[in-house]
């Protein structure tokens, strides 16, 4: 089967920094993409990573290691309005149809 | 920007009855999609498309029905709604470019089936 495991609830405190992890298993591998959602509204795309090695974009970085199918996004600088779910997801294939396979996702409370 | 709109925010049917969820983005995006929502469960898919009158199964297909007559709107058709249909039904929508993978995703319909 296909699975993706990442922890379901991260709490962390304004200011720190958070490092949510995520392992796949899937038929295919193809990139790793992170997306975030806050309560009631639509998950929107933070990033991807297609090669190992660590991606910055601000506040937030996404690391990839295809030999360990591991990933985590690392959140620092922690603002309240990072409180959110972010998700993991796998492209399982090659080409241009960008489908994607999502984790269960992790809330995460950001703690004054 | 990208914008993907979904016909309505919540809508409640009751059993059996045949409902239709229809989402438009204005980008013309070749790939589009339709997940269910649920609470421990994450973003399953439904189906998608990835073409005009093109379609393929996602992993939860069952029950379910899609159109896509036209690029820009993709509808997701419930032909008897059930009460395990209950949910929060995502669309989205992406570019047909290898090696991107960024979906937008719409706001959601939260569909409660009495």
């Amino acid at each position: 089967g296909q699975s993706l495991e990442q922890p379901s609830e991260v709490t962390a405190v304004e200011g720190a920094i958070v490092q949510i992890n995520c392992t796949y298993q899937t038929s295919g591998f193809y990139g790793l993409s992170w997306y975030q959602q806050h309560d009631g509204g639509a998950p929107t795309f933070l990033s991807y990573n297609a090669l190992d090695g660590l991606e910055e974009t601000g506040r937030f970085s996404s690391f990839l290691s295809r030999s360990d199918s591991y990933g985590y996004l690392l959140l620092q600088e922690l603002q309240m309005k990072d409180s959110a779910s972010y998700f993991c997801a796998v492209r399982d294939r090659g080409g241009a149809t960008n489908k994607l396979i999502f984790g269960t996702g992790t809330l995460l409370a950001v703690q004054p | 920007d990208v914008k993907v709109t979904q016909s309505s925010r919540y809508l409640v049917k009751r059993t059996g009855e045949k409902v239709f969820l229809e989402c438009v983005q204005d980008m013309d995006h070749e790939n589009m999609f339709w997940y269910r929502q649920d609470p421990g469960l994450g973003l399953r898919l439904i189906y998608f498309s990835y073409d005009v009158k093109m379609k393929e199964k996602g992993d939860i297909p069952e029950g379910y029905s899609v159109s896509r007559e036209k690029k820009e709107r993709f509808s997701l058709i419930l032909e008897s709604a059930s009460t395990n249909q209950t949910s929060m039904y995502l669309c989205a929508s992406s570019p047909g470019i290898a090696g991107s993978d960024t979906q937008y995703f719409g706001p959601g319909t939260r569909l409660t089936v009495l």
